[in-house]
């Protein structure tokens, strides 16, 4: 059963870039997507973007376009979410999970999440 | 964009009751809507693909039916570990983005 296995919590000033990192243990992600989901402090979810990891190809939502790269290693085992520009509106805990499907997808295996906290 | 709008955003039961979550979207999006269960301080968990079909390992209380623009979740029995926040999520297959309803709370009564 593939697990995925998040960074730590990270804190960060306002203006500079955090990156978080999904590493799957028992599989890799070939066949599958690997997804970023955001959570603001008593918010839902919002989706960030997307990656196949097997074409390397990424997919960004509008509203992070321009600040957020994901990334994937050519073994297929890890992802990368990097986040730039960062303001206090990003402090959130920053999820990847599996995604499953073939031109879009649902989240059948998530990581625990990654805290990311903006304060000057 | 596809919009997707959940209700109630909070519901109030007790444990046995039967309870139903509605999950409309902006446009058809076929049966592309995913169910997911968050607790507080964890990961979403899936429990429902394209509509109505149950991911393994989730309990036969939670079933879920609807296409095109209208979705329900339904428990068919409140257990104390369905004290949880549930979120539809649509994936259709004509654009690359994901969104995910608002959210609903369901709280003990």
């Amino acid at each position: 059963q593939v697990q995925l296995a998040q960074s730590g919590a990270e804190v960060k000033k306002p203006g500079s870039s955090v990156k978080v990192s999904c590493k799957a243990s028992g599989g890799t992600f070939n066949n599958f997507a690997v997804i970023w989901v955001r959570q603001a402090p008593g918010q839902g979810l919002e989706w960030m973007g997307r990656i196949i990891p097997f074409l390397r190809l990424p997919t960004y939502a509008q509203k992070f376009q321009g600040r957020v790269t994901i990334t994937a290693d050519k073994s297929a085992t890890t992802a990368y979410m990097e986040l730039s520009s960062l303001r206090s509106e990003d402090t959130a805990v920053y999820y990847c999970a599996r995604g499953t499907g073939t031109i879009n997808y649902y989240m059948d295996v998530w990581g625990k999440g990654t805290t990311v906290t903006v304060s000057s | 964009d596809i919009q997707m709008t959940q209700s109630p955003s909070t519901l109030s039961a007790s444990v046995g009751d039967r309870v139903s979550i509605t999950c409309r979207a902006s446009q058809s999006i076929s049966g592309w809507l995913a169910w997911y269960q968050q607790k507080p301080g964890k990961a979403p968990k899936l429990l429902i693909y394209k509509a109505s079909t149950l991911e393994s390992g989730v309990p036969s209380r939670f079933s879920g039916s609807g296409s095109g623009t209208e979705f329900t979740l339904t428990i068919s029995s409140l257990q104390p570990d369905d004290f949880a926040t549930y979120y539809c999520q649509q994936y259709n297959t004509y654009s690359p983005g994901l969104t995910f309803g608002g959210g609903t709370k369901v709280e003990i009564k």
